[in-house]
């Protein structure tokens, strides 16, 4: 079974709108974190925002909020008033647990492609 | 130089070279990664270095060898490579912590071709 779901392959968004990616994740671990990363066509995988599994808030940071709906194991990503800049795939990712190897592996989904129309 | 930097940007390389791929962290962190990103399939993580020390190898093939020789500089150096490992490599750093988790800094990657 997949860890990381991110059932759309491309989203698109009207400049200004707010637009939602979906993510749903699959763990046993009661301890781990998720991310979210930007991907230009550039290359670079650009870290967005993060929140850990005993956060009782969601996660903002400026025009990035994440809908943490942890009974449903979802954590989507809403960007707001989005900008022709913010095309780009978006990924989301997962680590789980504090000990052992897998403390250091970050689990990614396939991706979003997001895109801005002016 | 900020971040996370490698070098090269692009390569090409025939099935017989050796070459190698440089990355370098300017953030102060304690660990850093390998991950390979082929088309259409999600981040694979390679390797993992913490305190210098390689803590994860994915099942990677020993055609790949990474080599840390201090907590900034990360190598991986390539020898007999096949086409299907043509794929954009990319190197990561963190802080490593058993407390919390500490997102990961991405450089701009090295596109890898193999002829």
């Amino acid at each position: 079974a997949q860890k990381i779901t991110q059932t759309q392959p491309g989203m698109f968004v009207q400049e200004k709108e707010a637009v939602t990616l979906d993510c749903t994740y699959d763990t046993s671990d009661p301890s781990y974190g998720l991310f979210w990363y930007k991907q230009p066509s550039s290359g670079e995988m650009i870290f967005l925002i993060y929140q850990g599994s005993y956060d009782q808030q969601n996660a903002t940071e400026g025009r990035y909020s994440l809908n943490f709906q942890k009974a449903r194991k979802s954590a989507n990503l809403v960007i707001s008033a989005s900008q022709l800049g913010d095309s780009a795939m978006y990924f989301c990712a997962m680590r789980e647990g504090f000990s052992g190897g897998s403390n250091y592996k970050l689990t990614f989904g396939k991706g979003t492609l997001l895109t801005v129309n002016p | 130089e900020t971040g996370v930097t490698q070098t090269p940007r692009h390569l090409v390389m025939g099935m017989t070279n050796k070459k190698s791929l440089k990355c370098e962290q300017h953030l102060g962190h304690n660990a850093m990664y390998w991950y390979k990103q082929s088309a259409k399939k999600p981040l694979e993580l390679m390797f993992v270095y913490s305190l210098e020390e390689r803590v994860e190898n994915n099942s990677v093939p020993s055609r790949f060898s990474p080599e840390c020789p201090n907590s900034s500089h990360l190598f991986l150096h390539l020898h007999t490579l096949q086409p299907e490992d043509s794929a954009l490599y990319l190197c990561a750093s963190s802080q490593v912590g058993f407390d919390t988790f500490y997102e990961q800094y991405f450089g701009p990657g090295t596109r890898l071709t193999v002829t």
